[in-house]
């Protein structure tokens, strides 16, 4: 199975300044025959369900701010909220869907400093 | 609307079976892959089942395999999870999710409540 971690566990941001999420997969997430990376961002706030804002690693899905981004490939990515919007307070989960069993990181929780 | 709506859940001795239904409106069911996903409240998403277009692939986590069935009947536009043998351990809170690229999650369920207590 592929085992995804992400740190920090939690980090408190100012309004309108960077937020920053790494997510690391214990194996490669890049297949090679189409040069994508198979990993997407969740947002999840609370008393709702997760909404996909990520998948490839960087293509931003319908209707999600540009603010959000991400970035990184292999192992190794990153999720990116430009300035923190009081919206924005939410647990973020990175998934691989490489194999399955799909997995899903323990979650980075984003709270207003 | 792009809607999907679990129902289903409830309390349940272990050893006993649940059956959770996903109803599905606003797209066309049989032309997507559809995934179940659970959470214990409080804790990270984990991945359960999954089910090709035509129901002819199906997966699930080892921690349910051989208790935990994934079905869908496109004709009613319904995705299903039969539980049996269900363990303490399987309480939490049952997401249906509509499969981007097949294996990303584009769309949820606002999740029913499954509780295993004796």
């Amino acid at each position: 199975d592929i085992v995804m971690t992400q740190s920090p566990d939690s980090l408190a941001v100012s309004l309108g300044e960077r937020a920053t999420i790494n997510c690391k997969s214990s194996q490669s997430v890049l297949y090679s025959s189409n040069n994508e990376n198979y990993l997407a961002w969740y947002q999840q706030k609370p008393g709702q369900p997760p909404k996909l804002l990520i998948y490839w690693a960087s293509t931003r899905e319908s209707g999600v701010p540009d603010r959000f981004s991400g970035s990184g490939s292999g192992t190794d990515f990153t999720l990116t909220i430009s300035s923190l919007q009081a919206e924005d307070v939410a647990v973020y989960y990175c998934q691989q869907y490489y194999s399955t069993p799909l997995t899903f990181g323990p979650g980075t929780k984003v709270d207003i400093k | 609307e792009v809607q999907l709506v679990e129902s289903g859940g409830g309390l349940v001795q272990p050893g006993g079976s649940l059956r959770l239904s996903c109803a599905v409106s606003g797209f066309t069911l049989s032309t997507y892959w559809m995934h179940w996903v659970r959470q214990v409240p409080g804790k990270g998403l984990v991945w359960v089942s999954r089910i090709n277009s035509d129901g002819t692939t199906i997966s699930h986590a080892d921690s349910v395999k051989g208790r935990f069935t994934i079905s869908r009947d496109n004709a009613k536009n319904t995705l299903y999870l039969q539980m049996n043998s269900l363990r303490v351990e399987d309480t939490a809170v049952y997401y249906c999710a509509r499969g981007l690229l097949m294996n990303t999650f584009d769309i949820w369920g606002q999740g029913t409540m499954v509780t295993v207590s004796s």
